[in-house]
């Protein structure tokens, strides 16, 4: 079936620091998604994507719809301790199917 | 909108024990959907459902899983007998479909511990 490959697999960085994530996949994509999931809690979605090339800000995250339609980047600037969660990148395949492929997810530690 | 609720939220029951897990989506989202999480295989999806009808059950893993959406206002998933391999998060989600690009949302999730 259809995989998407998220990495890193997790993160540990000093409050402050800039932070960066990514999703890619063997098959195109017509909607990239990135939820944020708090512990004990569902995930939520941050943003996002609808075309190849876009790129979408929420605050201090910024996301990007890559060109070839196969991948996907998610940056967080300037990270705070309530950041810290499992990130997960979804997308989205051509067809008019409803169903999401998730990445595994990015667990992100901040250090105060 | 309260969002998709789910219940309960933690369940404790013994192998072999039936347990039944409860979803509430959000009105006027057409579409739901089960998913299991666990820290091997992450988020996995068991089913889902268009209009109450299941489309894709291709993700239930046995036949001791069972699902059923009887209205547009709730669902359920049954596990019958269940098994310590069977603990882990059922979500629960529901989405507006592909005539609105919004993605899912999640409801809390039920915490699922066989002993």
């Amino acid at each position: 079936g259809q995989q998407l490959n998220q990495s890193p697999q997790s993160m540990f960085i000093q409050e402050g620091e800039d932070v960066s994530m990514n999703c890619t996949s063997s098959s195109i994509f017509n909607t990239w998604l990135w939820y944020k999931q708090d512990p004990g809690e569902g995930p939520v979605l941050l943003i996002a994507l609808y075309k190849a090339g876009e790129l979408t800000s929420n605050g201090r995250l910024t996301a990007q719809f890559g060109i070839t339609r196969k991948d996907s980047f998610l940056n967080i600037s300037a990270s705070i301790p309530s950041d810290v969660g499992i990130y997960f990148c979804a997308g989205r395949t051509q067809g008019g199917s409803e169903k999401l492929v998730f990445g595994k997810g990015t667990k992100l530690t901040v250090n105060p | 909108d309260a969002g998709v609720i789910q219940s309960p939220r933690h369940e404790v029951t013994e192998m072999g024990q039936e347990v039944t897990l409860r979803c509430k989506p959000i009105s006027g989202h057409d579409y739901l959907f089960w998913y299991r999480q666990t820290m091997m295989r992450g988020l996995e999806l068991l089913i889902y459902f268009n209009n109450n009808v299941p489309i894709d059950d291709s993700g239930m893993p046995e036949d001791r899983f069972s699902a059923k959406m009887p209205n547009a206002s709730f669902s359920t998933l049954k596990i019958q007998p269940s098994e310590p391999r069977d603990s882990a998060v059922y979500f629960c989600a529901s989405s507006f479909g592909p005539r609105r690009s919004d993605g899912y949302t999640f409801g809390s999730g039920t915490r699922l511990t066989v002993v």
